[in-house]
């Protein structure tokens, strides 16, 4: 049980286009789903906090044009990286939350982003 | 501000050789502490929460103990597959909401030679 996925597992883009990378609960619903990136030989940095129905909470200083984040419904959420530069290369990595009042942050398998 | 200090940032070990890593956190009022593995290139696994000073909990060779000041996760006889970034996190902050932030440590990546 718990098991999220992300698609993507990598993309390759060309600066300037956008891309879109989804986080879904396969069995189980999710209030709530987490947007984090890492750097090489680094731990996971909050981007934002994505409620379903209502709009994201990012973290001070990730720019909210630049990162969409859409939380549709209780297994899906979608990050999209627009307008994407060199920078914005990463992994970007999902987590999710269950309803039941459980704690625990279930985390999706990744998205390897590289900027062209 | 809540912070996460995980030790040692690297640990070697030779197959069988038990041994502990360390999370020392200060937070406004623990809601949970987590513990992860990572793969490299992959998402964190989740393996334990602990939520009060004295628990414990255990998963085949690994078992991780919390007090009030810090949380150990202890390897018993490793082995190789057992080769991993360990996270630590906490959660924290009062309030009725049903989820909560991680504050994630910097990692004890672990390397178990055969």
């Amino acid at each position: 049980g718990a098991v999220v996925s992300q698609h993507p597992s990598w993309v390759i883009c060309k600066s300037g286009t956008s891309v879109k990378i989804e986080c879904r609960s396969l069995d189980f619903q999710a209030t709530t789903m987490f947007w984090y990136r890492q750097f090489p030989k680094k731990s996971l940095m909050l981007m934002a906090t994505s409620n379903e129905g209502s709009k994201a909470t990012y973290e001070q200083g990730v720019e909210k044009d630049k990162f969409l984040i859409n939380h549709a419904s209780l297994t899906l959420s979608t990050l999209t990286v627009t307008s994407a530069h060199p920078e914005d290369s990463s992994f970007y990595i999902c987590s999710a939350v269950g309803t039941s009042g459980h704690r625990t942050q279930y985390f999706g398998p990744g998205t390897r982003l590289t900027v062209l | 501000e809540d912070q996460v200090t995980q030790s040692p940032e690297a640990l070697r070990l030779q197959e069988g050789e038990s041994s502990s890593l360390n999370c020392s956190y200060t937070v406004s009022g623990l809601r949970g502490l987590f513990w992860y593995r990572q793969d490299p290139g992959k998402g964190p696994e989740f393996l334990f929460t602990l939520y009060s000073a004295g628990e414990e909990k255990e998963k085949e060779r690994l078992k991780a103990t919390l007090t009030k000041k810090e949380s150990f996760l202890h390897i018993t006889a490793p082995k190789p597959e057992d080769s991993a970034t360990y996270l630590c996190a906490v959660q924290a902050g009062a309030g009725g909401t049903s989820y909560g932030k991680l504050t994630f440590g910097q990692g004890t990546i672990l390397t178990v030679h055969p």
